[in-house]
């Protein structure tokens, strides 16, 4: 299973939205909605924020949303804030074998 | 709260097995299943097995022949060995728990083992 593909990058001014793209095949993505992604600050615990393609766990800001479309997920950032600077990467699940991969991991930079 | 804490050493010899053992606090172990997922420097995330509480695992077929995950619930722990390590299993590696078998719900902040002589 090769790895989710994210942009390195993406910017935003705060109060604005961005969205982090997560492209993958017919035999991840595509096949189940089962994509989450997950928030990390470096040297700290990665945080979840989005589970089953578009669901918020209890306890994580409404301005998190995710979709997705074929064999592409999107996780938008709406309301941009300082705190939302970190690295985010997606995840599918991809069936047996090896159930889960992982995205190559976006870097969220707030202006 | 749900807490779990990564601890063993951080520095491995080439050829000899890599051993860490994530503790949970907050919570039981039982009930779950729960992952080690590693990220090489400067490279993505790698699922690299789980067990259940009761016992059972599965691991990554990459990684298969190298790696066993043990659960000690008395302790609230589970652990993993990975054998005949080499400079690429340099990583940071992570515990986490792992929800209907789908999504990482609580991660620990992750310890970095270095391969090296």
């Amino acid at each position: 299973q090769s790895a989710l593909t994210q942009p390195a990058s993406v910017s935003g001014s705060p109060g604005q939205s961005i969205t982090v793209s997560c492209t993958g095949t017919s035999s991840d993505v595509g096949s189940y909605n089962l994509v989450s992604w997950y928030q990390h600050h470096p040297g700290k615990a990665p945080k979840f924020v989005i589970y089953e393609v578009s669901k918020r766990p209890s306890g994580v800001s409404n301005r998190f949303s995710g979709s997705k479309s074929g064999d592409t997920a999107s996780l938008t950032i709406s309301g941009l804030q300082a705190e939302d600077e970190a690295d985010y990467y997606c995840c599918s699940y991809a069936g047996s074998g090896t159930p889960y991969v992982f995205g190559t991991g976006t870097k969220v930079t707030v202006l | 709260q749900v807490q779990l804490q990564e601890s063993g050493p951080g520095l491995v010899k080439p050829s000899e097995t890599l051993s860490l053992t994530c503790t949970v606090s907050g919570g039981s172990i039982s009930g779950y299943y729960w992952s080690w997922i590693r990220q090489p420097p400067g490279k993505g995330l790698e699922w690299i097995g789980y067990i259940y509480s009761s016992g059972s695992t599965d691991y990554n077929p990459s990684l298969k022949s190298r790696v066993t995950i043990s659960v000690d619930t008395s302790k609230n722990q589970f652990s993993l060995r990975l054998s005949s390590v080499t400079a690429a299993d340099t990583a940071v590696y992570y515990c986490a728990r792992t929800r209907n078998e789908v999504y990482f719900d609580y991660w620990g902040q992750g310890t970095l083992v270095t391969v090296s002589s």
